[in-house]
Order: C-alpha cells, then sequence, then structure tokens
C-alpha cells in the first residue's frame, strides 16, 4: 500500500472549516483513501472513503486531485467534538483482508 | 460498539504472566484483527484472522499469539508479559461486502509491572 504524509498537528477554530491535508503520491490505480478519525483513548472511526471522485456524507466531504496524488478531508463546520487524530490511509480494497496500515496522522486542535 | 466488544477493558499483570484477551463479534464477519498502540508509533497490527483457524502475522507479532476456534471470537495471548508490552489493544472487525467497513473495539488498556 502507498505511504501517507500528513502534518503532524493542527488547529481550527471552532464553527470554521477544518482542511486536513494527505499526500500520496505513490498511491497505484486500484488504491482508495480512506480517512479514520481516533478521539482520545477510543477506537479508531472510520470517516469516508473515495477513489477518485469527490465524495461527501454526513461526517465530512474528501476532495481526492485529478492527479489523486493527494487530497483533502474537509470537516464543513469543527466543533470541539471533532478535536481528534485523522488518518489518512490509502489500500487496495479487496476480499484477501488487507489491513489498515496506520501512519502518524494529523492531530487537530479544535479551539473555542 | 457496533458488534464488536473487548475484554477485559484495563488489566494490570506481572511480568512473566500469562495474559488472553478476547474480542467478541456478534455479527460473524470473516476478518478480525488485533492492533496496539503506543505513544510514538501509532497503531500497529499484531496478528490478524481470515476465518476459524485461519491466522497469520501483522507488523509486531513477536511475543504474542492469536487463536480463533470460532467464528465470533478471536484471542490475543500474551504467553509470558513483559514491560514492553504495556499498551492498548485494540481490536478490529472488516464487515463483509463493504469496502470500508472496518470497526474498532473500545480498546483495552494492559500494564505489565
Amino acid at each position: 500500500d502507498a505511504k501517507t504524509t500528513q502534518p503532524p498537528s493542527m488547529d481550527c477554530a471552532e464553527g470554521r472549516a477544518a482542511n486536513l491535508p494527505c499526500n500520496h503520491s505513490t498511491i497505484s490505480g486500484n488504491e482508495y483513501v480512506y480517512w479514520y478519525r481516533q478521539i482520545h483513548s477510543q477506537g479508531p472511526q472510520y470517516i469516508i472513503h473515495g477513489l477518485k471522485n469527490n465524495e461527501t456524507n454526513e461526517m465530512a466531504s474528501l476532495i481526492i486531485t485529478e492527479d489523486r496524488k493527494s487530497s483533502t478531508l474537509i470537516l464543513p463546520h469543527a466543533t470541539l467534538r471533532d478535536t481528534a487524530v485523522y488518518y489518512c490511509i490509502v489500500r487496495v480494497d479487496n476480499n484477501a483482508g488487507n489491513m489498515l496500515t496506520f501512519g502518524g496522522g494529523t492531530r487537530l486542535m479544535v479551539k473555542p | 460498539d457496533a458488534g464488536i466488544t473487548q475484554s477485559p477493558r484495563h488489566k494490570v499483570t506481572e511480568t512473566g504472566t500469562p495474559v488472553t484477551l478476547r474480542c467478541h463479534q456478534t455479527e460473524n464477519h470473516r476478518y478480525m484483527y488485533w492492533y496496539r498502540q503506543d505513544p510514538g508509533h501509532g497503531l500497529r497490527l499484531i496478528h490478524y484472522s481470515y476465518g476459524v483457524k485461519d491466522t497469520d502475522k501483522g507488523e509486531v507479532s513477536d511475543g504474542y499469539s492469536v487463536s480463533r476456534s470460532k467464528t465470533e471470537d478471536f484471542l490475543l495471548t500474551l504467553e509470558s508479559a513483559t514491560s514492553s508490552q504495556t499498551s492498548v489493544y485494540f481490536c478490529a472487525i472488516r464487515r463483509d461486502n463493504t469496502n470500508y467497513g472496518y470497526t474498532f473495539g473500545s480498546g483495552t488498556r494492559l500494564t505489565v509491572v
């Protein structure tokens, strides 16, 4: 699976959009981009994933560049409860049981 | 949480003693995983299972064994606990027939003294 690069930490004001970048310049054509987050002391939680099109769900939006070498997770109106470590993961999706490989992630601090 | 439970939630044990952590799922998914999480290392895969009696090693498998005698339970055993195995352990399941459905348990905090 391709490796990812994320900034170690970011701050965001409550109510503003949080934009979390991820570089995955070695991504292969069949690798998806996944985002998970981990709130303190809890297990990681799935947020969103995509292949090449932008995606949106009730939690966030995922913007993937046309060349797929980078992506941005957008939390449109960050709240204090969004303070967490956010992990960007790229992996091939198949039924061979490929496990998730976590990097260091970005520690997002949402401030009042 | 979403059909996956870990037990115990907290455990303190002495160096050299055996310890078994349990991961239980209620949804009969095929794939189950054990991760450990330590400061500065993020989550690292210990072992995983792709079916009853089918298991394989992950990134940091030394000192750990696993067993899966039935679909719903995936056990992680530390045969002789060491202080370096003090960690938070997370179990995860991959929901069959979806391409995003990894669900994690709430974790087990293990302290080896």
